[in-house]
């Protein structure tokens, strides 16, 4: 069965820093891109970040936050920097079903909360 | 950037209803679409992707099409574990971008 499952979430005065990690099982992790999706309180769904053999970015996020993952560890990340209110959300990572850059398995979500 | 104009952004239905949301996408994106299903507090599930193939374990009541850039999915008789927000997202090129949501209410 496959299980993503985040942490790392938290409150972070702006200007801070968060990482956050997924642990994944029940697949072979270092074959299957990943992505980082999030949603504001009340608001739809925004796409963040993803990794393949490359990484990608919105622009919202491009030079303040970096997608990484350890394949030995089974584990995906998102390093969050000059964190800012409106990053404020639930961040849910997501494993890329097949060839299409659509999303299978998305983990629970861990919230992050920016705010002074 | 690909704009995904969703449509409606709410719908009150009854059990047994046939439900239509829409998505246009701002260009071509071939059949590189996906559809969401979101209920309250829960992550969302994968119902449809590649425009109108249905995921595994996905009841058949769910189905998906194209024409062109607008894209259709349909819920051919509603049930009650179907009342939730519905989304649309585009997989053909990056920034991957989603639709505004379409929440299926009791009515």
């Amino acid at each position: 069965e496959v299980q993503l499952l985040e942490s790392g979430g938290g409150l972070v005065q702006p200007g801070g820093s968060l990482r956050l990690s997924c642990a994944a099982s029940g697949f072979t992790f270092s074959s299957y891109a990943m992505s980082w999706v999030r949603q504001a309180p009340g608001k739809g769904l925004e796409w963040v970040s993803a990794i393949s053999g490359n990484e990608y970015y919105a622009d919202s996020v491009k030079g303040r936050f970096i997608i990484s993952r350890d394949n030995s560890k089974n584990t995906l990340y998102l390093q969050m920097d000059s964190l800012r209110a409106e990053d404020t959300a639930v961040y849910y990572c997501a494993k890329r079903g097949g060839a299409n850059w659509n999303f299978d398995y998305w983990g629970q979500g861990t919230l992050v909360t920016v705010s002074s | 950037d690909i704009q995904m104009t969703q449509s409606p952004s709410s719908v009150s239905a009854s059990v047994g209803d046939r439900v239509t949301i829409t998505c246009r996408a701002s260009q071509g994106i071939s059949n590189w679409l996906a559809w969401y299903q979101q209920k309250p507090g829960k992550a969302p599930k994968l119902l449809i992707y590649a425009a109108s193939s249905l995921q595994s374990g996905v009841p058949s009541r769910f189905s998906g099409s194209r024409s062109g850039t607008d894209f259709t999915l349909i819920i051919s008789s509603l049930q009650p574990e179907d009342f939730a927000t519905y989304y649309c997202q585009q997989a053909n090129s990056f920034p991957l971008t989603f639709g505004g949501g379409t929440k299926v209410e009791i009515k």
